[in-house]
C-alpha cells in the first residue's frame, strides 16, 4: 500500500508568520493529495487539495505545491492568526479505492 | 442538509461487549468508509464501501465488520470489544477512488475497560 510521511508531528509558530507542513509519499502513481483540517472534538475537513496536473493552489492565505518527481506535497500557511491552531493532515490515494493518511500535525500559533 | 451523522458521541464498553457505530449520510455518495484515530498514527481505515452491498478492508479490519445495505447507512459493528479498540472513530462519506472530498463525521469516541 502507499506511504504516507508526514513532518514536522508539532509546530508552534508567532502569530503572523508563516507554517510549512510537508509529505511524501511512495506510490507515483498518486494523482490526487487533499490537506484536511482537524479542530478539537470535531472531524477532519478538507481546506484546500491539488491534483497532479498542477504544482501549486492557492486560496488566499492557504497554499499546496506538489513535487511529483520528489514524491511530496506541501501545505503553506501564510500570516497565521490563532484559529489556525489544529492538527493538519495530508493524505492520498493508494491503489485501488483507498485512501492513505498522514499521521498529522498539530500546529499552535501563539498570539 | 445533515451531511454525515454518526453516533453515539461518546461510548464505554466492556472488553468482550460488542456494539454497532451508526453512519448515515444524505449527500448520494457511493464511496464511504470508517477510520479510527489513535495518537501519532494519524486515521488508519478499517473498512470502505464503494456502493450498496459492496464493502471491502482497509489496513486495520480485524474485529471489525460493516454492511451496506442503503447507500446511505453504513454500520460498523464491533464483535467483541477488545482494549486495543479504545480510539476515536470516524466515518466518513466520499473521497476514494473519485478523488473528490471526504465528508467526515463528528466522531465517536470509544473506551473499551
Amino acid at each position: 500500500g502507499e506511504n504516507v510521511e508526514q513532518h514536522p508531528s508539532t509546530l508552534s509558530v508567532q502569530e503572523g508568520d508563516s507554517a510549512v507542513i510537508k509529505c511524501t509519499y511512495s506510490d507515483s502513481a498518486s494523482n490526487y493529495f487533499p490537506w484536511y483540517k482537524q479542530e478539537l472534538g470535531k472531524g477532519p475537513q478538507l481546506i484546500i487539495d491539488i491534483r497532479s496536473n498542477v504544482g501549486e493552489k492557492k486560496d488566499q492565505r492557504i497554499a499546496v505545491t506538489l513535487n511529483k518527481t520528489a514524491k511530496h506535497f506541501s501545505l503553506h500557511i501564510t500570516e497565521t492568526q490563532p484559529e489556525d491552531s489544529a492538527v493538519y493532515f495530508c493524505a492520498t490515494p493508494g491503489t485501488g479505492n483507498q485512501f492513505y493518511f498522514g499521521t498529522g500535525t498539530s500546529l499552535t500559533v501563539i498570539p | 442538509n445533515a451531511g454525515v451523522t454518526q453516533t453515539p458521541k461518546f461510548q464505554v464498553l466492556k472488553t468482550g461487549q460488542s456494539m454497532t457505530l451508526q453512519c448515515a449520510q444524505d449527500m448520494n455518495h457511493e464511496y464511504m468508509s470508517w477510520y479510527r484515530q489513535d495518537p501519532g498514527m494519524g486515521l488508519r481505515l478499517i473498512h470502505y464501501s464503494v456502493g450498496a452491498g459492496i464493502t471491502d478492508q482497509g489496513e486495520v479490519p480485524n474485529g471489525y465488520n460493516v454492511s451496506r445495505s442503503t447507500t446511505e447507512d453504513f454500520p460498523l459493528r464491533l464483535l467483541s470489544a477488545a482494549p486495543s479498540q479504545t480510539s476515536v472513530y470516524f466515518c466518513a462519506s466520499g473521497g476514494g477512488a473519485r478523488n473528490t472530498e471526504a465528508f467526515f463525521g463528528q466522531g465517536t469516541r470509544l473506551t473499551v475497560v
